[in-house]
């Protein structure tokens, strides 16, 4: 038990469904992160919410949403997705310092498929 | 392209044998982490070893750190069949934002009994 939980474990969707993701720490950390796994290939970082501040990669697209509405919560919000974004979608959390180390935390993760 | 890739993709030793998994990356770095990951579960730090140190032990696990090779390795000695998972180094680039850490691909261990 890492101190982060999330909700559901499973969820199958189809395209044109809207679903949300869950993540909650219970560490006092003041970063949450969404990662997705996909099968043969490195975690990619999706959104990190940071001393308050959001940061995005570029690159996810914009059916995914995210939103934290205070440090112990994180969401992803999903709708119209397609067949690719199956994966395993990771919450993790740290207790950011600047100019410190970054041990992630990580919960057990959702295992999505899109239909 | 990515920061740490791990080398081999894929290991399969004997109970008991030792297990050595290496990590290069590219950049300049604060530090290297190693996490664990059981199928299909989230990840678990191991260990983090710094940019100014070389070795560091963790029960029965080893990791060196050689900056001038850009690289680590990760030595699990005496493997038991509870060690049987994926391995990652994560490495956060020196003056980035601590906030941003980059996983290697990993190497699948698997320890047959």
């Amino acid at each position: 038990e890492t101190g982060v939980t999330q909700t559901p474990r499973h969820l199958v969707m189809g395209m044109t469904n809207k679903k949300s993701l869950k993540c909650e720490q219970h560490l006092g950390h003041n970063a949450m992160y969404w990662y997705k796994q996909s099968a043969k290939k490195p975690l990619e970082l999706m959104f990190v919410y940071s001393l308050e501040e959001r940061v995005e990669n570029n690159s996810v697209p914009s059916r995914f949403s995210p939103e934290c509405p205070n440090s112990s919560h994180l969401f992803l919000h999903l709708h119209t997705l397609q067949p690719e974004d199956s994966a395993l979608y990771l919450c993790a959390s740290s207790q950011e310092q600047r100019g410190g180390y970054n041990e992630q935390f990580f919960g057990p993760g959702t295992r999505l498929t899109v239909l | 392209s990515q920061q740490g890739e791990e080398d081999p993709q894929a290991l399969s030793i004997q109970e008991g044998e030792n297990a050595t998994m290496n990590c290069s990356y590219k950049t300049s770095i604060n530090n290297l982490q190693w996490y664990r990951q059981n199928s299909g579960r989230g990840l678990v730090h191991l260990i983090l070893i710094r940019s100014n140190e070389r070795e560091k032990h963790s029960g029965r696990l080893r990791v060196t750190l050689d900056t001038s090779k850009k690289s680590s390795s990760l030595l699990i000695t005496a493997s038991r069949a509870a060690d049987t998972a994926s391995y990652f180094c994560a490495t956060d680039e020196e003056y980035s934002s601590a906030s941003k850490i980059i996983f290697g691909s990993g190497t699948r261990l698997s320890i047959r009994p």
